[in-house]
């Protein structure tokens, strides 16, 4: 079945500590996306990625670092440089090369604050 | 500064009847709009999009309507069903793929 996949469900972390959320797709979808959802807030975008090796800041960039080195995976790092990270965080791929690609996303991981 | 406003946070619909989610944007450089569906502890759904040059698309029971002199967008579901009862998301998209969520409607249908 083809899909996006993140890991884990649900993730803690204690302060000062750097996370690593996962996320797969076997869509064969060039662009990649990451997302956190606060409560009563719509989805922000943290940084996204048209092709491996390359990918570009989003609106709230700061205390999150990204890599692109396989087409089918773009993992996030939530940093202790961000100081409120706990959120629902959301990945989402699409067909990159036109314009207006329908994005779709995957199950998403809640990051707790320990 | 919010750029897409989803004024109603949430909306109750008897089963069978029309549920009507309202969508406004402030910025005229939007050209595609998306709605999508989203379950608790789930991913956004997609669900329906419209680009501008078009007033209305349909699919099934969900039908978006657009107008662009009101920066207004808005999703009809026709028959309202109890499976319908999600958080909706109202979405816009600049050229280059960058989306730009509204901070959702939560909709309940009642049996």
């Amino acid at each position: 079945d083809g899909g996006i996949t993140q890991s884990p469900k649900y993730l803690f972390r204690k302060e000062g500590q750097n996370v690593t959320l996962s996320c797969e797709q076997n869509l064969n979808h060039d662009a990649m996306y990451w997302y956190r959802q606060d409560p009563g807030q719509g989805l922000r975008l943290i940084y996204y990625s048209q092709i491996v090796n390359d990918f570009q800041k989003g609106d709230i960039a700061e205390g999150y670092s990204v890599s692109r080195e396989k087409k089918e995976s773009f993992p996030l790092t939530v940093t202790s440089a961000q100081k409120n990270p706990t959120a629902f965080y959301l990945c989402a791929s699409s067909i990159a090369g036109g314009p207006r690609e329908t994005q779709y996303f995957g199950p998403g991981t809640r990051l707790l604050v320990l | 500064d919010q750029q897409v406003k989803q004024n109603s946070p949430s909306l109750s619909v008897q089963e069978g009847r029309i549920s009507i989610l309202n969508c406004d944007y402030t910025n005229s450089m939007f050209d595609y709009f998306l709605w999508y569906k989203k379950y608790p502890a789930e991913g956004p759904t997609f669900l329906i999009s419209i680009s501008s040059i078009k007033d209305k698309n349909e699919d099934g029971r969900f039908t978006v309507f657009l107008n662009k002199s009101a920066k207004h967008l808005s999703l009809h579901i026709v028959p309202s069903q109890p499976g319908d009862s999600a958080v909706y998301f109202c979405a816009a998209m600049e050229y280059g793929n960058k989306l730009v969520f509204g901070a959702g409607t939560i909709l309940r249908v009642k049996s």
